[in-house]
């Protein structure tokens, strides 16, 4: 199994331009999640879905705009990138609610937005 | 509202002493609460999690985490530090949705 799998690994943006991350697993989990994480801060979570059909936004959902496509796949869209987006970008996955089940992590996309 | 405060952003310990990465927890209601760790470039992992069972919850790799709701506390500790400890971590609270601290860095000499 590969887990939670993110593509890109690396991506730089000019202000305004827009991107897609994309993001799947392969554990049958109900639960994704989309989080950024910047230095000193933790992560945050930008949106969750609890489930294939739902979508709902967390701490920091500004500028951002997410789809779940199916059970396996997330994705998380950049409309018009800012500098302030320059950030890790982490996708995880659960069995179910967060406060309940362990989250497993992809290994990150950092974005560089100039 | 939920709260998370790691009290030490850096800790270096020497190898084989023990680790102590502090934490403290706001929360209106019995809160879950987790150890995630990440090392260099990787995403994270669960080190272990509290659930409102026993108040000592012991973890992956010999960390073990007691919680104490006296204190609102949820420190991590190991006996004896090794160097593929060397990582940062992340104390977490959650109702429903996960809010992370903001990290403590491990450093390990040798």
């Amino acid at each position: 199994n590969a887990g939670v799998t993110q593509t890109p690994k690396f991506q730089v943006l000019k202000t305004g331009q827009s991107m897609t991350l994309q993001c799947a697993q392969d554990m049958n989990h109900n639960s994704m999640y989309w989080y950024r994480q910047d230095p000193g801060m933790g992560l945050r979570l930008i949106y969750y879905s609890a489930s294939e059909g739902t979508t709902d936004k967390g701490e920091v959902p500004n500028g951002y705009n997410v789809s779940r496509l199916n059970k396996r796949e997330f994705s998380l869209r950049l409309e018009s990138a800012a500098p302030s987006q320059t950030s890790v970008y982490f996708c995880a996955s659960s069995e179910g609610r967060a406060d309940s089940y362990e989250q497993y992590f992809g290994p990150g996309t950092r974005l560089t937005v100039t | 509202a939920q709260s998370v405060t790691q009290l030490d952003s850096h800790v270096s310990v020497s190898e084989g002493t023990p680790v102590l990465l502090r934490c403290n927890y706001s929360s209106s209601y019995s809160p879950s609460l987790f150890w995630y760790v990440q090392h260099p470039n990787k995403g994270l992992q669960l080190l272990l999690k509290y659930t409102s069972a026993a108040t000592l919850v012991k973890g992956i790799n010999g960390f073990e985490a007691e919680f104490k709701k006296s204190e609102t506390s949820f420190h991590l500790t190991k006996p004896s530090a090794h160097m593929s400890d060397a990582a940062e971590y992340f104390c977490v609270v959650s109702a429903g949705k996960l809010v992370f601290g903001a990290g403590t860095i491990l450093r390990v000499k040798s």
